[in-house]
């Protein structure tokens, strides 16, 4: 089955200090993909990064940076130099083809982030 | 020009009312989703339509019935509403479901829909 755990509820951070957001995941199957969206204040969901099971290569996209780990089951996110304007709602999620062919995303609870200037 | 749109953004309403949610995607995407955000903000799916045929229905009350017209469309149409049922509703589309390879399942998602029920 799949699990999607985002142990930190909520994590206060001030600018400009770096900040890691935890993900781990559980699934039985080989294929699968990892997300990171972003919900900021006005509660759009934002795509952030696209992972698929055969692709560790950490990325890095200007100041938010991804580690996939197989062999801890992690997809952690880092954001360097915080601003303000990150804080959010930060969701892990994870996708995999379900039984109707479909894919299936099943979405971690969420990280609250705050950003104090 | 907005890629997944939902209509109403917010509804207000009694329970035991009926009511609609509409979502249109311009994306040209083959794949539609629901999903329920609660207030505790985890989100959950609730349905998932390909071309306009169901693929996914999570264990979701019968109260809850899409429809989808064509593939652009996916509407959410809620019986008998209940205390229960408020939340944010978020529409989402996605590419051709079957190229996973590229970037067939990465989710799109309208500004949703704050449905609350009095």
């Amino acid at each position: 089955a799949q699990k999607v755990t985002q142990a930190q509820t909520e994590i206060s951070v001030v600018e400009k200090e770096d900040v890691t957001l935890d993900c781990v995941y559980e699934t039985r199957d080989t294929t699968y993909y990892l997300f990171w969206y972003k919900q900021p204040p006005s509660g759009e969901l934002v795509f952030l990064i696209r992972r698929n099971s055969f692709d560790e290569q950490n990325e890095i996209s200007g100041r938010y940076s991804w580690n996939f780990q197989k062999s801890t089951s992690s997809f952690n996110f880092t954001i360097t130099a915080s601003q303000v304007v990150d804080s959010a709602v930060y969701f892990c999620a994870l996708s995999e083809v379900g039984l109707g062919g479909g894919f299936k995303t099943i979405f971690g609870a969420g990280t609250r982030l705050f950003v104090k200037a | 020009d907005t890629a997944v749109s939902q209509t109403p953004k917010y509804l207000v309403t009694q329970m035991g009312n009926d009511k609609s949610i509409k979502c249109e995607q311009n994306l040209g995407h083959d794949t539609m989703y629901w999903y329920k955000q609660d207030s505790k903000k985890f989100l959950k799916i609730m349905f998932s339509y390909n071309n306009k045929e169901l693929i996914i229905n999570e264990t979701v009350p019968n109260r809850f019935s899409p429809k989808s017209p064509d593939k652009a469309h996916l509407n959410l149409h809620i019986n008998s509403l209940e205390l229960g049922d408020s939340a944010v509703y978020f529409c989402a589309s996605s590419p051709n479901l079957a190229s996973g390879s590229g970037v067939g399942n990465i989710q799109y998602f309208g500004a949703g829909t704050r449905l609350s029920v009095l």
